[in-house]
C-alpha cells in the first residue's frame, strides 16, 4: 500500500519570503500522480498543483512549484513570495494511475503560518 | 457553475442517533467519493459511487456506515448509532471520470460532532 509522509507538522514564513514544504511517499508503482492540496480555515480542499510521475519537468503554478525527485520518492512544494492568504494546512497526496486510480492517499498535513 | 455542495456543514448528534450527510456533485459529474478527516489527520478514502452503484467501499467501517447515490438526488452518507469516535469532517468529492488525470473537486465538508 502507498504511504505519504509529511515530516513537518508546522512551518512558518515571513510575508514575501519563500518556504518549502516536504513530502515523501512510498510506492512500488512506476506511474502515478502527486498532488498538493491547500485547506484554509474554511476547510475546503483546494488543489494547488499536480505532478505526473512520468514527466521529468517539475510542475509550476504561478508562485507554487514542486521539486519532484522520483528516485528519492520526494515531492516538496515551494511557495515563493508568500502571502497572508497562503496560510493554511497543506496536504500532499498520492494517486495511482492503475486500478484504483480514483483513491487519493493523503499525508497528515503541514500547517503553514504566514507572518506579516 | 456550482461546485460540490455538501450539507449540513455542521451536525451535532448524541450517541446512538443517526447522522445523514448529503452531497450534490458538480454538474456533469457522475462519480462521487467520500473521505473522512479525523482530528490531526489527513483525509482517508471511504467509498466511491456512481449513480445507483457502489464501486468501492473498501474504506468504509464494516458496521453502521452506508452510502448511496440514487438515480435522482444527492449522494447520502449515513451513520447509524453514532459514537464519539465518528466525530470528524466528512468530505465529498466528484469527478467527470476516473481515468487519470481526472481531477477531483471537493466540497467544503460536513463536520459531525457526537456528544
Amino acid at each position: 500500500a502507498q504511504t505519504v509522509t509529511q515530516s513537518q507538522p508546522e512551518m512558518s514564513v515571513q510575508e514575501a519570503e519563500t518556504v518549502t514544504l516536504s513530502c515523501t511517499y512510498d510506492t512500488s508503482e512506476s506511474d502515478y500522480y502527486l498532488f498538493w492540496y491547500k485547506q484554509p480555515p474554511s476547510r475546503q480542499m483546494i488543489l494547488v498543483i499536480r505532478q505526473e510521475a512520468y514527466k521529468q519537468q517539475n510542475a509550476t503554478e504561478n508562485r507554487f512549484s514542486v521539486n519532484f525527485q522520483k528516485a528519492a520518492k520526494s515531492f516538496s512544494l515551494k511557495i515563493s513570495d508568500s502571502q497572508l492568504g497562503d496560510a493554511a494546512m497543506y496536504f500532499c497526496a498520492y494517486r495511482s494511475s492503475g486500478g484504483s486510480n480514483y483513491k487519493l492517499t493523503f499525508g497528515k498535513g503541514t500547517l503553514l503560518t504566514v507572518n506579516p | 457553475n456550482a461546485g460540490v455542495m455538501q450539507n449540513p456543514r455542521h451536525l451535532v448528534r448524541r450517541r446512538g442517533q443517526e447522522a445523514r450527510l448529503r452531497c450534490s456533485p458538480m454538474k456533469g459529474h457522475s462519480h462521487v467519493y467520500w473521505y473522512r478527516q479525523l482530528p490531526e489527520e489527513g483525509l482517508k478514502f471511504m467509498v466511491y459511487l456512481q449513480k445507483e452503484n457502489i464501486i468501492d467501499e473498501s474504506g468504509m467501517p464494516k458496521e453502521r456506515f452506508s452510502a448511496e447515490f440514487p438515480k435522482e438526488g444527492p449522494s447520502i452518507l449515513r451513520i447509524q448509532q453514532v459514537v464519539r469516535g465518528d466525530s470528524a469532517a466528512y468530505f465529498c468529492a466528484s469527478s467527470q471520470r476516473t481515468t487519470s488525470p481526472g481531477e477531483l473537486f471537493f466540497g467544503e465538508g460536513s463536520r459531525l460532532t457526537v456528544l
